[in-house]
């Protein structure tokens, strides 16, 4: 069975600094991966996803994500917070048809 | 390319009343999803439709939800009796046709507040 942890329901940082948000996953084979974001009052959009190849992943708005498969991880990064990255960020994986999200993690921006 | 719509954005009702949420997905997808999102959780998958058969199901509470998709078009949830459990967002979404592992096209959600 599949699933999907994110560690910190909550993060903060200041504007200007690193952003690392945790994304584990369990499957029992090698699984597709994404990483959505919410902003308030609104669906889902795609940041960027995993599905073969190079293990970094670039996705849109400067973030990008490393697949580890011996850690079973996929985190989410970017060099430079901006105020307008603000929102909540969702870990998801897929199988086939069947997608898990985590629970999410609300990333706090602060001038 | 018009994304997925939703109707209506808010609603508020009474326990035991009933509710409906329409979903019109992205011309051509022919999966469709919907997601009940409860305040600081993930999104969980309620039902899934491929064309307007049934995929998955199995997160419904089929006593008090139903949906359909008639034509493999647009799509209804409805509930019936509503408790204040229910109260979340409800998010349809699409993606495209016959393909695993894509991503998921979403629309802004209807907001339910049962009280």
């Amino acid at each position: 069975a599949q699933s999907v942890t994110q560690l910190g329901s909550h993060v903060s940082v200041s504007e200007g600094a690193l952003v690392l948000l945790r994304c584990n996953y369990s499957s029992s084979v090698p699984p597709y991966l994404f990483w959505y974001v919410q902003y308030p009052n609104q669906g889902l959009q795609l940041l960027l996803k995993y599905t073969t190849g190079a293990t970094l992943v670039k996705g849109i708005n400067g973030f990008e994500a490393e697949f580890k498969k011996s850690e079973t991880s996929f985190h989410l990064t970017k060099p430079s917070a901006h105020m307008s990255d603000a929102a909540e960020y969702f870990c998801a994986v897929s199988r086939g048809f069947k997608t898990i999200f985590g629970a999410g993690t609300r990333l706090f921006v602060k001038a | 390319e018009a994304g997925v719509a939703q109707s209506p954005r808010y609603k508020i009702i009474e326990k035991r009343q009933s509710v409906a949420f329409w979903c019109n997905p992205i011309s051509g997808h022919a999966t469709l999803y919907w997601y009940q999102q409860i305040l600081g959780q993930g999104p969980k998958l309620l039902i899934q439709f491929q064309n307007n058969g049934v995929v998955d199901d199995s997160q419904l509470p089929k006593d008090r939800f139903s949906a359909e998709r008639l034509k493999g078009v647009d799509s209804t949830l409805k509930i019936q009796p509503a408790k204040l459990e229910d109260s979340a967002v409800y998010l349809c979404a699409s993606s495209p046709q016959g393909q695993e592992n894509t991503e998921a096209f979403f629309g802004q959600g209807t907001r339910l507040t049962v009280v």
